[in-house]
């Protein structure tokens, strides 16, 4: 079973459409979460920063740790053509002398207009 | 604009040769990590350097090097390349130590293509 599992997509949707993207994962370590966007051609630019259980908000992004449930969600609303972007999760953890982190596949969202 | 910067943007190059590519990280960062991404794999670790030391080290090959210099910009070099090497490489940076407390912040990427 890998550490982190995101669902593999691609995903289409209609502009104004509520978007939820998850990831789970297996290790209890880990307690830093992340989600990053990558549009095309470019690099990963961190989205949500969120650290232990709970939801943050930022605009019309939410991001959701559930840590009891080893599961981690982002919900985009009112989505846009210009959310068009791959999504990767991402979570860490401190090994004492260094971190690990690791990253999702991603998954391709579409927002159609 | 994440303040990294990566050069060159394209790479194309023939089986068994060598390339460098260079990063400059975000000013005030002292940490420096290599990926690759491929369509396959997803974002792979490489390698991470902090203020000129190699700190940490992920599913780099042995072909593969990398190091970081004193104004912290950071090179990595890939010889002996095969057609399987072709990705996009990226190089992220941070302030601390260590990617907890300390997200990550990437450039574009090189995009590398043996043929």
């Amino acid at each position: 079973q890998k550490e982190v599992e995101q669902d593999p997509g691609p995903l289409s949707v209609p502009e104004g459409a509520i978007v939820s993207l998850n990831c789970t994962y297996s290790n209890s370590a880990f307690q830093y979460f992340m989600w990053y966007r990558q549009y095309s051609r470019k690099g990963p630019e961190l989205l949500m920063y969120t650290y232990s259980s709970g939801n943050k908000e930022d605009g019309r992004f939410t991001a959701q740790v559930d840590k009891s449930s080893k599961y981690i969600s982002l919900f985009i609303r009112d989505s846009q053509p210009s959310d068009s972007a791959t999504y990767l999760c991402a979570m860490s953890y401190y090994t004492g002398a260094n971190s690990k982190l690791t990253f999702g596949k991603g998954i391709t969202l579409s927002v159609r207009p | 604009d994440s303040g990294v910067t990566q050069t060159p943007k394209h790479l194309i190059t023939a089986t068994g040769q060598r390339v460098t590519l260079r990063c400059s990280p975000r000013s005030g960062d002292l940490s420096v990590y290599w990926y690759q991404q491929s369509l396959d794999q997803g974002l792979q670790f490489l390698i991470q350097y902090y203020n000129g030391e190699e700190r940490a080290k992920g599913n780099i090959l042995e072909r593969f090097s990398a190091q970081q210099f004193p104004d912290l910009h950071s090179e990595l070099n890939l010889s002996s390349l095969e057609l399987g090497d072709s990705a996009l490489y990226f190089c992220a940076s941070s302030v601390g130590l260590g990617t907890g407390d300390s997200p990550l912040h990437f450039g574009n990427g090189t995009r590398l293509t043996v043929t």
